[in-house]
């Protein structure tokens, strides 16, 4: 079974700063995709970014960019530009592309993330 | 579009009790699922649908079920609720059969057992 590990609990950034939040995931399956999801405190969960395992490149959405390394499994994203609308908890995701595992999205258990004015 | 509604907001039940938790979905989408979210152990896939007629399980199926007789209903029914399952649920749904497309989640029902 895959499984996706978020390895800090919690995180801080001062507003306008950059931080990285960490995912590594686990899987032998060689096509897949990568999601990063927030969840303000409204409880609202929210697509921030997806990347596709298959693609070389890393995705960018604004601000928020990834560092996808397939071989080391990594899967981490990058704020820019902190906003204080930023302040939420992110988690990881992950699904196959095919057979049984592509009809199920794993998470990770999620970083909460505080912006300081 | 409403998106993906879910009711209640809220509830409070009994050890024992029954309850259906409703979700429904205005966009079409074919792929609808249901999450628990318990403090520090993220989102867990309870049970999923990759069409209407279509359900199978997920990670943490016992003690609920499911069915899906209309493309934008997806309820989720818990048989006689334990203390284990207060926790927070979500439901989802995504665009064709599978979840690697982005999915829209409701707002979440706070379900308390006692």
């Amino acid at each position: 079974a895959q499984t996706v590990t978020q390895s800090q609990p919690e995180m801080s950034v001062q507003e306008a700063e950059t931080v990285t939040l960490s995912c590594t995931y686990d899987t032998s399956e060689s096509d897949y995709y990568l999601f990063w999801y927030k969840q303000p405190p409204s409880r609202q969960m929210i697509l921030v970014i997806r990347q596709e395992a298959y693609k070389q490149q890393n995705a960018t959405e604004n601000r928020f960019s990834v560092n996808f390394q397939k071989a080391a499994k990594s899967f981490s994203l990058k704020i820019s530009d902190s906003q204080l609308g930023d302040a939420a908890m992110y988690f990881c995701a992950y699904t196959g592309r095919s057979g049984a595992g592509s009809y199920q999205l794993t998470f990770g258990k999620g970083t909460k993330l505080s912006v300081i004015p | 579009n409403a998106g993906v509604t879910q009711t209640p907001k809220f509830q409070v039940l009994k050890t024992g009790q029954s309850m259906t938790l409703q979700c429904a979905q205005d966009m079409n989408h074919e792929y609808m699922s249901w999450y628990r979210q318990d403090p520090g152990m993220g989102l867990r896939l309870i049970h999923y649908s990759v069409g209407a007629g279509i359900t199978d399980q997920g990670e943490v199926p016992n003690g609920y079920n499911v069915s899906r007789s209309t493309t934008e209903d997806f309820p989720l029914r818990l048989l006689s609720a334990a203390p284990s399952q207060t926790s927070v649920y979500f439901c989802a749904s995504s665009y064709s059969g599978q979840p690697y497309n982005e999915q829209f989640f409701g707002p979440g029902t706070r379900l308390t057992v006692l």
